[in-house]
C-alpha cells in the first residue's frame, strides 16, 4: 500500500477551519483514501473516506485532486471537541493490513 | 456504536508472566484486528482474522499469538510478557476487510513491571 506522510501536528483556534493535507505519491489506482479520528482514551473512530474529487459528509469534507497523490481533510468550524489524532490511509479491497502511522494531532485552544 | 468488548480494560503484569486478552463482537463481522498503540508510533496492527481459525500476521506479531475459535471472539495472548509490551491494545472489526470501515474497542491499557 502507498505510504502516507501527514504533519506530526496542528494547532488551531475555536471557529477556524483546519485542512491536513496528507501526501500518498504511490497511490495505486484501486486505492482509497480513509481518514480516521481518535479521541483521547478511546479507539479510532471512521470519518470519511474518499475516490476522487470531493467528498463531504457531517463531520468533514475530503478534497482529492485529479492526479490523487495527495488529499486534504477539512474540518469547518472547529470547537474545542475537534481537538483529535487524525490518520490518513490508503487502502485497498484486497489487503486487511490496515496501516496507521502516527497521525497528525490537532488541538484546538478557545 | 458498534459491539465490541474489549477485557481486561486495565491490567498491571509482572514479566515473564503470560496474559490474555480478549476482544468480543456482536455484530457478527469476519474481520477482527489486534493493534497496539504507542507515543510516537501511532496504532501498529499485531494480528488479525479473517475467518474463524483464520489469522495471520502483522507488522509487530513477535512475542504475541491470537486464536479464534467462534466468530464473535479473538484472543491475544502474550506468552511471556515483557516491559516492551506495556501498551495500549485496540482491537478492530470490519465487516468485509480492506477499504471497508472498521469499527475500534475502547482499549486495553497492559502494564508489565
Amino acid at each position: 500500500l502507498a505510504k502516507t506522510t501527514q504533519p506530526i501536528s496542528m494547532d488551531s483556534y475555536e471557529g477556524q477551519e483546519v485542512n491536513i493535507t496528507c501526501s500518498h505519491n504511490n497511490i495505486a489506482t484501486n486505492d482509497y483514501i480513509t481518514w480516521y479520528q481518535q479521541f483521547p482514551s478511546q479507539g479510532p473512530r471512521f470519518i470519511i473516506q474518499g475516490y476522487k474529487t470531493k467528498v463531504t459528509n457531517e463531520v468533514a469534507s475530503l478534497f482529492i485532486p485529479a492526479d490523487r497523490k495527495s488529499s486534504t481533510l477539512s474540518l469547518p468550524r472547529v470547537s474545542l471537541s475537534d481537538t483529535a489524532v487524525y490518520y490518513c490511509l490508503v487502502v485497498r479491497s484486497n489487503d486487511y493490513k490496515l496501516s496507521f502511522g502516527a497521525g497528525t494531532t490537532v488541538t484546538v485552544r478557545a | 456504536d458498534a459491539g465490541i468488548t474489549q477485557s481486561p480494560r486495565h491490567k498491571v503484569t509482572e514479566t515473564g508472566t503470560p496474559v490474555t486478552l480478549r476482544c468480543h463482537q456482536t455484530e457478527n463481522h469476519r474481520y477482527m484486528y489486534w493493534y497496539r498503540q504507542d507515543p510516537g508510533h501511532g496504532l501498529r496492527l499485531i494480528h488479525y482474522s479473517y475467518g474463524v481459525k483464520d489469522t495471520d500476521k502483522g507488522e509487530v506479531s513477535d512475542g504475541y499469538s491470537v486464536s479464534r475459535s467462534k466468530t464473535e471472539d479473538f484472543l491475544l495472548t502474550l506468552e511471556s510478557a515483557t516491559s516492551s509490551q506495556t501498551s495500549v491494545y485496540f482491537c478492530a472489526i470490519g465487516e468485509t476487510g480492506g477499504k471497508e470501515k472498521l469499527f475500534f474497542g475502547s482499549g486495553t491499557q497492559l502494564s508489565v513491571l
